[in-house]
């Protein structure tokens, strides 16, 4: 049973680029979150997305914006990248208002 | 407004037993969980209280106290592999849906 999967897994991206990152959830889950976590810091909420609508939005600008799909997959999208936007995302599966959360790997993102 | 506010850096004998403390202040609440985080990995679920009291699951228990807004993780036996990031979440809720309100983390240090 696969878990979370995430790609790409690394990326580097210039200033003022856009850039989409995907997650595909845990077999059964239909909710899907997506954080950023800068080095040495918690996990910090974007968005939650389930029956393919963002259900809840954490302080992140319009630049972040995401979709999921009619199979539960999702993508965030961050437009007009600034250096600041280097980080983890990690994308994370649940069912409706469970309370476990399984995270993917994430993805290492770098701009320069 | 919301915090979590856990130590960020705690160091143990293997073998040993540690505890990582986490008060909360939120403006809901309907649960505390754990979460493990190993250098460059994802985060792992570790526990789930949403009642007082003491939860045991092998090695590692969690305990919360509602009325003084403050959980624990109690890890035993502490082994070299536990050595990790461990984040305390706040399940709260928002209009009609659940998010989860992290900690910045604690880094477990354990020594031989």
């Amino acid at each position: 049973d696969a878990g979370v999967t995430q790609s790409p897994t690394h990326l580097i991206k210039t200033r003022g680029q856009q850039v989409t990152l995907r997650c595909s959830p845990k077999s059964g889950h239909d909710t899907v979150s997506w954080y950023q976590q800068a080095l040495g810091q918690g996990p910090q909420f974007i968005f939650q997305y389930y029956e393919e609508e963002e259900r809840q939005r954490g302080n992140f600008p319009d630049r972040f914006s995401g979709h999921q799909f009619p199979n539960y997959s999702s993508e965030l999208n961050v437009n007009a990248l600034l250096l600041g936007d280097s980080a983890l995302y990690l994308c994370a599966s649940s069912l409706e208002a469970a309370y476990g959360y399984t995270f993917g790997s994430g993805t290492r993102l770098t701009v320069v | 407004g919301q915090s979590l506010e856990q130590p960020s850096e705690v160091t143990a004998v293997e073998g040993a037993i540690v505890q990582i403390n986490c008060t909360y202040q939120t403006s809901g609440f309907y649960g505390l969980s754990w979460y493990q985080q190993h250098d460059g990995g994802a985060p792992t679920f570790l526990s789930y209280n949403a009642l007082d009291g003491l939860e045991e699951t092998g090695r590692f228990s969690s305990f919360l106290s509602r009325s003084d807004s403050y959980g624990y993780l109690l890890l035993q036996e502490l082994q070299m592999k536990d050595s990790a990031s461990y984040f305390c979440a706040v399940r709260d809720r928002m209009d009609s849906n659940y998010q989860l309100i992290w900690g910045a983390g604690t880094k477990l240090i354990i020594k031989p």
